[in-house]
């Protein structure tokens, strides 16, 4: 079956990186894309972007632009989400979700289940 | 960017009733790139329905979603005791994606 398990809660200081990853098992890594979306504590979700791991092809929004990075490790199946410069409002859990591999596709047939990433001092 | 309005914030209602969601885009919004998510407390989103209408594998067929351009709509048909949960739309023809601020649907 598809699953996609991601790594454990991080706490982290302001101006750190934060390295998420998402093991993807039961499906054909290299046909499917990896949509990345955030939700701070009662707010609402937030797109943070998508890889192709077929091709390594990335799309980040502007807003996350040249602070994120998606990539891929293809021998375990595992995408990796990297933010650097944290702020506190980065506080949030961060979801990884299966997608389609094309430009628009539809995403979110399956979900990870999570990573809690705090920003404290 | 789009910016997805869903109304009301909340309903308050008994199961077996019926519910319409409503989410409203500030542009038209591309083709028919529409989705809505079921989300539970501590839970990732659950995907209901993309293309505008077209039903995610294993959602009931309770849940149904209709519209185009600014205006959408998520239907459920009879409320299960399983359906209370806050409901989302997405726009996924423009980037950034966009996601409506959500409606709480909360058993009376």
């Amino acid at each position: 079956q598809v699953q996609l398990v991601q790594s454990g809660a991080e706490v982290k200081k302001p101006g750190a990186s934060v390295k998420v990853s998402c093991k993807a098992s039961g499906y054909n890594f290299a046909a499917y894309g990896i949509t990345w979306v955030r939700q701070a504590p009662g707010q609402v979700l937030e797109w943070m972007g998508w890889i192709n791991p077929s091709n390594d092809n990335t799309h980040y929004p502007q807003k996350f632009q040249g602070r994120v990075i998606m990539t891929t490790d293809t021998s375990t199946t595992t995408v990796y989400m990297e933010l650097r410069s944290l702020r506190s409002d980065d506080t949030a859990v961060y979801y990884c979700a299966r997608r389609e591999g094309y430009d628009f596709g539809p995403e979110g047939d399956y979900w990870g289940q999570g990573t809690l990433v705090t920003v404290s001092s | 960017e789009i910016v997805l309005t869903q109304s009301p914030d909340t309903l308050s209602l008994s199961p077996g009733e019926g519910v319409t969601l409503s989410c409203r885009a500030s542009q038209s919004v591309s083709s028919t790139y529409l989705a809505w998510y079921q989300q539970k407390p501590g839970l990732p989103p659950r995907l209901l329905i993309y293309g505008v209408s077209i039903r995610a594998t294993g959602i009931p067929d309770r849940f149904s979603g209709s519209g185009s351009g600014t205006d959408f709509t998520l239907t459920i048909s009879r409320l299960e005791p399983e359906d209370f949960a806050v409901y989302y739309c997405q726009q996924y023809g423009r980037s950034p994606r966009t996601f409506g601020q959500g409606t709480k649907v909360e058993m009376k």
